[in-house]
Formats: structure tokens, C-alpha cells, sequence
């Protein structure tokens, strides 16, 4: 079954601490993975995708086959990361739709 | 604004009453896609449409729910006899599928509805 788990419903950081934010997925297959951001009062956006192996206001998040993992991470977080993120996987074939997890709320208080 | 379109932004009805909500994709999107999402839950999959063909569609869309889209531009979901568990937020989203190529899925605002 295709699944994605983000164990943590909540996440509270200082500022300039680092943050990782964990996701694992199920997919019986090659899954594309994303992460899409919520800020307070906008809608959800994208924040990366594997695919692109790009850094995103400071975040990464590298693909582990072998744990089946896409954890997203930050070296110093800032208050303005503060939201709400979804792991996200779809299926290799363009516009396939997307699975999301139930998210997890990041916090970053001075 | 660009973007992925929602109307309304917020709907209350009665137990049993019809609602509609209507998607405006981007421009130029050949994939529109409706969600729902509950409180402390990441969007659910409803259903999907490529052009005008509906593709898939998630066990969570009841007989109660249809969605279309006539002429593969904007679409519309209607909810009948609506039960105080579909009180949810109904989330638009519309990307451009091409063959080999990764999907970048983009999301309205979503269509809060509470059913009383």
C-alpha cells in the first residue's frame, strides 16, 4: 500500500538550532517525493521535490531507498519557517496524484 | 493572482442541502485534482481529471459526490444531502502532466465547508 508517515505532529525548535523533520513513505515502486510548506493563512505550496536535489530557503532533503526515507532538513532554523509541512509521493509517471502525510507543525521560537 | 481559483471560500449548509464548489485551474493545466482535508490530517486524494476525462477516483468520493469537467478548463465538485462528516476543507489543485517529466502540482486556497 502506498504510504507516507510523518511520525511528528509537532516540532519545537529554537532559532538558529537545527531541524529535521522526519518522513517515511511505502511505495512499491519508484515514488518521486516532495515537500510541500503551509504558512499561516497561504496556500500549500512546494517546497522541493527530490528529483531537483536543490536546497529551498535553506532546506534539503535527500531520498534514502534504503530506509525508505525523505527526511527534511534545516542547519539553523528562523522564525519565519515556522508552519505546517507535508511529505508528499506520487507515482513516477507524470501527474499522477499526490499522497501526503498527515504533517507536521515546525515551530521556531526566539 | 495567477493561481489556482476557489469559490467559495467558505460555505455553511444545512444537514441534507446540495453544495457546489468550482476549481479554476491554471491556465494552460491539463491535470485538475480535488482533495479534502480534515482537521490534523494531510489532503486526501478525491479525484483527478486530465483534460475533460476523469481518471481516478478515491474510494473516499461516495455516490453522494460527483465532480466534473466539461470542457477540460474549470471544474466543479457538488456534495448532495450533505452529513455533518463532509464538513471539511475542499482543496483545488492543477498541474501540467508531460510525458517523462516530474509533476508540480499547484493548490487553491480550498473551499471550507461546514455542514451544521
Amino acid at each position: 500500500a502506498q504510504r507516507v508517515t510523518q511520525p511528528e505532529k509537532l516540532l519545537s525548535v529554537f532559532k538558529g538550532a537545527p531541524v529535521e523533520l522526519k518522513c517515511n513513505y511505502s511505495y512499491s515502486g519508484s515514488p518521486e517525493l516532495f515537500w510541500y510548506v503551509q504558512y499561516s493563512r497561504q496556500r500549500l505550496q512546494l517546497l522541493l521535490r527530490h528529483i531537483s536535489r536543490e536546497s529551498i530557503k535553506g532546506f534539503t532533503a535527500d531520498l534514502n531507498k534504503g530506509e525508505t526515507s525523505f527526511h527534511l532538513k534545516k542547519p539553523f532554523a528562523q522564525e519565519e519557517d515556522s508552519a505546517m509541512y507535508y511529505c508528499a509521493l506520487s507515482g513516477h509517471q507524470a501527474g499522477t496524484a499526490l499522497i501526503f502525510g498527515k504533517g507536521t507543525t515546525l515551530s521556531v521560537s526566539s | 493572482d495567477t493561481g489556482v481559483s476557489q469559490n467559495p471560500r467558505h460555505k455553511i449548509t444545512k444537514r441534507g442541502q446540495n453544495v457546489t464548489f468550482r476549481c479554476d485551474p491554471i491556465s494552460e493545466h491539463n491535470r485538475l485534482y480535488w482533495y479534502r482535508q480534515t482537521l490534523g490530517q494531510g489532503p486526501e486524494f478525491l479525484t483527478y481529471f486530465q483534460n475533460e476525462a476523469q481518471l481516478e477516483k478515491s474510494r473516499l468520493l461516495s455516490d453522494r459526490f460527483s465532480a466534473e469537467r466539461p470542457k477540460g478548463s474549470f471544474s466543479t465538485l457538488e456534495i448532495q444531502r450533505t452529513e455533518q462528516g463532509d464538513s471539511a476543507m475542499y482543496l483545488c489543485a492543477s498541474s501540467l502532466a508531460r510525458t517523462g517529466s516530474g509533476n508540480t502540482i499547484y493548490f487553491g486556497e480550498g473551499s471550507w465547508l461546514t455542514v451544521v
